[in-house]
């Protein structure tokens, strides 16, 4: 049965830092791993999506990176700032189309 | 256009009403999904319809009735709901289809139904 945590549940950092959100996963047989975020009460955002035969992903000042053998992922993000406070989710997916979610990990960025 | 639009965006209810979810998407996808999510928890998948056919229902109970009218449409109804029913309902579109690549798997989401059941 597929596993996915997410480390820290929650992050408060300094505007401008450089940061990394960590996501494991315990079945390396997914199809993909995707990254959300989620603003309080909101949908989910889609940010970035890593197939299974890729190893990073990036889009602006973020950067989503996959390991299968150790089933790990990370999201960057670089020069946070107070409007990328939310919480950001990832989620593998099955060969079955379902996606297991991570608890989640909330950031705040202060000003 | 990347939007999914659900309706209403709060409601309530009592445990003897009635009630429909509603959630539009026009960008052509065929995969369609409802999750339901509990404050500080992540989504849960409840149901997925592929091509207006359901493909996934995740052992939801009976009171949870989804609906694909037409490839643009999902509704979710709901009947005899009990007060641990409320949560944020999401609904997600895919591309789906035999023949996407891998961005074509992204869901797109809705900002979701706050359904509270008194």
């Amino acid at each position: 049965k597929q596993e996915v945590t997410q480390i820290p549940a929650a992050l408060s950092v300094p505007e401008g830092e450089n940061l990394v959100l960590n996501c494991s996963f315990t079945d390396s047989a997914i199809y993909n791993l995707q990254w959300f975020r989620q603003d309080p009460g909101k949908g989910l955002t889609s940010l970035l999506l890593i197939q299974s035969s890729q190893r990073e992903q990036t889009s602006g000042r973020l950067n989503a990176s996959l390991d299968k053998s150790s089933g790990r992922s990370t999201l960057y993000i670089a020069a946070s700032q107070p409007g990328d406070s939310a919480t950001y989710l990832c989620a593998a997916r099955r060969g079955t189309g379902k996606l297991i979610f991570g608890q989640g990990t909330t950031l705040q960025v202060k000003p | 256009d990347t939007e999914v639009t659900q309706t209403p965006k709060h409601l309530v209810m009592g445990m003897t009403n009635k009630k429909s979810l509603k959630c539009e998407q026009h960008m052509g996808h065929r995969a369609m999904y409802w999750y339901k999510q509990k404050a500080k928890k992540p989504p849960e998948l409840m149901f997925v319809y592929s091509y207006e056919k359901l493909s996934i229902n995740e052992s939801v109970p009976s009171r949870f009735s989804p609906e694909c009218p037409n490839s643009s449409l999902l509704n979710l109804h709901l009947h005899a709901l009990q007060p641990e029913d409320s949560a944020l309902y999401l609904c997600a579109s895919s591309q789906g289809g035999r023949g996407r690549t891998g961005q074509g798997f992204i869901q797109y989401f809705g900002a979701g139904t706050r359904l509270s059941v008194l």
